[in-house]
């Protein structure tokens, strides 16, 4: 299994940004892909999942109405939509799969400051 | 939503020594979907235990993890001076997960 993020970047408050996950190794429409973040010398924070079929997705309450994850089954890739950001979203972002074992990528840090 | 709380705070122990890691969850759920890392600055957290008892590719044996219901544990049995860092408890489930604050683990 391997999860490749990227689309991380700085980003003033009130701003957008759109992170992607590329996923390889295994069938990916089958399983559902969370992100999870862990903002500086903090833990770790569920952010958001969607099941496989991309049907149903759940959020945390600090980025629900703000964040919206989505995926493309053809293209092996979860998003994640991040508007209206704030400086407390500042964080690694990490892209996560349950495929028996947990497996997480390599993370994507987005820092939200003017 | 479940809470995970875990405790000690803090360990600061002697290489060889045994650490005792708590999850304890404020609600029952299914030990299958409870599982470990230890996370050291600047990396990505480290797989542990998954399914509450099970080892992840590649951990030493010296790792356990244990427990049931509301009450999970992590035992480390002899303390390498690689096993610092902070550990996290995590409930993980198809609708989301839920992190423990950690525990970190000091080597003296």
């Amino acid at each position: 299994v391997q999860l490749l993020e990227s689309g991380g970047g700085l980003v003033q408050p009130g701003g957008s940004l759109r992170l992607s996950c590329a996923a390889s190794e295994f069938t990916f429409s089958n399983y559902a892909m969370t992100w999870v973040r862990q903002a500086p010398g903090k833990g770790l924070e569920w952010v958001s999942t969607i099941t496989g079929s991309g049907s149903s997705t759940f959020y945390a309450n600090s980025v629900k109405g703000r964040f919206t994850i989505s995926r493309d089954n053809s293209k092996n890739t979860v998003f994640l939509q991040m508007n209206s950001l704030r400086a407390e979203d500042t964080a690694v972002y990490y892209c996560v799969v349950v495929v028996r074992l947990l497996y997480w990528g390599q993370g994507t840090l987005v820092t939200v400051s003017s | 939503e479940i809470v995970l709380t875990q405790s000690p705070g803090t360990l600061s122990l002697s290489p060889g020594e045994r650490a005792t890691l708590s999850c304890r969850a404020s609600q029952s759920f299914s030990s299958s979907y409870l599982a470990w890392y230890q996370q050291k600055p600047g990396q990505t957290p480290r797989l542990l235990i998954y399914g509450a008892s099970n080892r992840a590719t590649g951990i030493p044996d010296r790792f356990t993890g244990s427990g049931s219901g509301t009450d999970f544990t992590l035992t480390i049995s002899r303390l390498e001076p690689e096993d610092f860092g902070v550990y996290y408890c995590q409930q993980y489930g198809s609708s989301g997960f839920t992190f423990g604050p950690g525990t970190k683990v000091d080597i003296k």
